[in-house]
């Protein structure tokens, strides 16, 4: 249990398809995070929110669209990607307001366009 | 641009060794330091962090040094263990950001039995 759950933890979707990933954390935080992992890039940062709102969003297209309804639970919805939106996407919870705190990680969700 | 910097790409180290692994950043406002360690088909895992306020910090075998005015840090691990192979990141925060933490590209560590 690593305090931070994603799923799914694969995802194969068309271009024309609508789906969604999903994460929760365990650990109280009121911070939730979105990264992007490409092959040989760093983890680029997609979304923050901070108490259920929304204090970042790092240029990300509006094909990537997220959701958080409270501070356990962050969704980001997927619709019309391309073929090079397929990367590994990690959420990340933090304490938010308590400075000097690292951020915890799920374990990602690999997910292939076609 | 890339405000955090790993221009290794990968190193290799004998076990019982010492691995040191480099990180740079180009922002001033920059306080507080993390490294992460990751293994395949896992999210990265928390190792040791610094604030800006020291130089140096010492969790077990791991050791994460800071030198502001060069803007370097590094991680050093000793004894090195065949289980310390795993894709290493750095990370940035600013106190008077937004939370936002800075990854660097990583830097993957293969310890040799």
């Amino acid at each position: 249990e690593t305090g931070v759950t994603q799923t799914p933890r694969h995802l194969v979707m068309g271009m024309t398809n609508k789906k969604s990933l999903k994460c929760e954390q365990h650990l109280g935080h009121n911070a939730m995070y979105w990264y992007k992992q490409s092959a040989k890039k760093p983890l680029e940062l997609m979304f923050v929110y901070n108490f259920k709102e929304q204090t970042e969003n790092n240029s990300v297209p509006s094909r990537f669209s997220p959701e958080c309804p409270n501070s356990s639970h962050l969704f980001l919805h997927l619709h019309t990607l391309q073929p090079e939106d397929s990367a590994l996407y990690l959420c990340a919870s933090g304490a938010g307001g308590a400075r000097n705190s690292p951020l915890h990680f799920g374990n990602g969700t690999r997910l292939t366009v076609t | 641009d890339q405000q955090v910097k790993q221009n290794s790409p990968s190193l290799s180290v004998q076990e019982g060794r010492i691995s040191i692994l480099n990180c740079d950043y180009t922002n001033s406002m920059f306080d507080y330091f993390l490294w992460y360690k990751k293994y395949p088909a896992e999210g990265p895992t928390f190792l040791i962090s610094i604030s800006s306020i020291k130089d140096k910090n010492e969790d077990g075998r791991f050791t994460v040094f800071l030198n502001k005015s060069a803007k370097h840090l590094s991680l050093h691990i000793v004894p090195s263990q065949p289980g310390d192979s795993a894709v290493y990141f750095c990370a940035a925060d600013s106190t008077s950001g937004t939370y936002k933490y800075i990854f660097g590209t990583g830097t993957r560590l293969k310890v040799l039995a």
